[in-house]
């Protein structure tokens, strides 16, 4: 069974900071990550997704991700914030593509103080 | 992009009554089509895939008979979820790959208030 874990259900950053946003996952095959933001009340969109291609991923709105294996890892990055990346961010992993059922991460709000 | 489209946005019923969500895939074919249940602050739960011209797939703890689904055509799926109570209240997002694609498109969400 697949499962994803996010460390940290609430990050506050400054504007104009770094934003790191913690993603492990477990799979007992290659697997497909994801990354998705919602916005309140509205549906998921995705960021950036990782599929066994390059392991650095850009993805939309400057964030990007790396899949380390070795650490089971794909944190989100963004080298500078922007108060209109507030929003919950969800970490989801898939076993053969994104178009089969995903699993998603606890969520990790995303504050970004002025 | 590929566009997924639910309605309603929202709903407020009555406890015992049923609530029927539609999602349609608006400018592509969507053979199978998911749908999540989310609750305040949580993350996105799996409770089914539907699939075109058959049954739909529940995941474990799902109940079938409470949470109809229907996939009627290749840009809709429905779900009912008979007999509502509050604690079905919930947030339903359903979602949908393209043929052929490795990337799901999610819908903007039903929120569901049962009183």
């Amino acid at each position: 069974a697949q499962s994803v874990t996010q460390l940290g259900s609430h990050v506050s950053v400054s504007e104009g900071a770094l934003v790191l946003l913690r993603c492990n996952y477990s799979s007992s095959v290659p697997p497909y990550l994801f990354w998705y933001v919602q916005y309140p009340n509205q549906g998921l969109q995705l960021l950036l997704k990782y599929t066994s291609a390059a392991t650095l991923v850009k993805g939309i709105n400057g964030f990007e991700a790396e899949f380390k294996k070795s650490e089971t890892s794909f944190h989100l990055t963004k080298p500078s914030a922007h108060m209109s990346d507030a929003a919950e961010y969800f970490c989801a992993v898939s076993e053969t593509s994104g178009a089969q059922k995903l699993v998603f991460g606890q969520g990790t709000r995303l504050t970004i103080n002025p | 992009g590929a566009v997924v489209s639910q309605h309603p946005s929202w709903v407020i019923c009555k406890s015992g009554t049923s609530v029927k969500i539609e999602c349609r895939s608006l400018d592509f074919q969507a053979t199978t089509m998911f749908w999540y249940r989310q609750f305040p602050k949580q993350s996105l739960m799996l409770m089914a895939t539907s699939n075109e011209g058959s049954k739909a797939t529940y995941e474990q703890g799902v109940e079938k008979d409470k949470f109809l689904i229907n996939h009627a055509s290749l840009t809709l799926s429905t779900l009912t979820v008979t007999s509502a109570h509050p604690e079905d209240s919930s947030f339903y997002i359903c979602s949908a790959p393209t043929l052929g694609g490795n990337e799901q498109f999610f819908g903007p969400g039903t929120r569901l208030t049962v009183l």
